[in-house]
């Protein structure tokens, strides 16, 4: 079964502070992608991460993707409020002519002023 | 302005009276998509579909139709809908993989809330 989970689920941290979400795929993939999620809105893609050893980094956060351990990170650096929000990590799996994408659960960020 | 646009943004409905809500995008995308969005369950694919006239059931399918007559549009369709098709639902696009769009993302629609009586 294909499954991508995320960790934590819920985070509440202080701005200033650094963190790491985690999203683990059973698996293996072509693509990784980060998308940010506010509040009764839309998603809004963050990342694409295509290969092994992928990092790609904007503002205070940074995405990494290793493909060998089925594992992506979303690190947060010196939070801010403005980046509450919901994080959702999804990996792209493409076989013979199929092309399924696979959400995590979403991890949802809350920082504290 | 590239967009995915889904239409209505709100509906309320009643058990078994058929459904259909519209998507379409103008960025010439070959992939499209639907996802429902569930409390704690994050997003779920429904349909997708590589190209005009190829459609593919995603991880929950049942009790949803789609077709791809034009490469723009993507409707989903709920022939008889229940409660439990309550839910938010996206629609999005991107370039396809197996067309070498390798390094794009989806575009996502604002969504359609939907609630079955």
């Amino acid at each position: 079964e294909l499954k991508v989970e995320q960790n934590p689920l819920f985070l509440s941290m202080q701005e200033g502070k650094n963190y790491t979400i985690y999203c683990n795929y059973s698996t293996t993939s072509d693509r990784l992608y980060w998308y940010r999620q506010d509040p009764g809105k839309s998603l809004e893609s963050l990342f694409v991460l295509l290969s092994n050893g992928a990092v790609k980094q904007e503002g205070r956060l940074m995405a990494s993707l290793d493909t060998k351990a089925r594992l992506s990170t979303l690190h947060i650096t010196a939070a801010v409020h403005d980046l509450s929000a919901t994080y959702f990590c999804a990996v792209d799996i493409v076989r013979n002519r199929d092309d399924k994408i696979i959400f995590g659960k979403g991890t949802r960020l809350h920082i504290l002023p | 302005e590239a967009q995915v646009t889904q239409n209505p943004r709100y509906l309320i409905t009643v058990t078994g009276k058929k459904l259909t809500v519209t998507c379409s995008q103008n960025m010439n995308h070959e992939y499209m998509s639907w996802y429902r969005q569930d409390p704690g369950l994050g997003l779920r694919q429904i349909y997708y579909s590589m190209n005009v006239e190829v459609t593919d059931k995603g991880d929950v399918p049942e009790g949803y139709k789609v077709s791809r007559k034009e490469k723009r549009n993507f409707p989903l369709i709920l022939e008889s809908p229940s409660p439990n098709q309550t839910s938010l639902y996206f629609c999005a696009s991107s370039l396809s993989a197996l067309a070498g769009g390798y390094t794009d993302t989806q575009y996502f629609g604002p969504g359609t809330r939907l609630t079955v009586l």
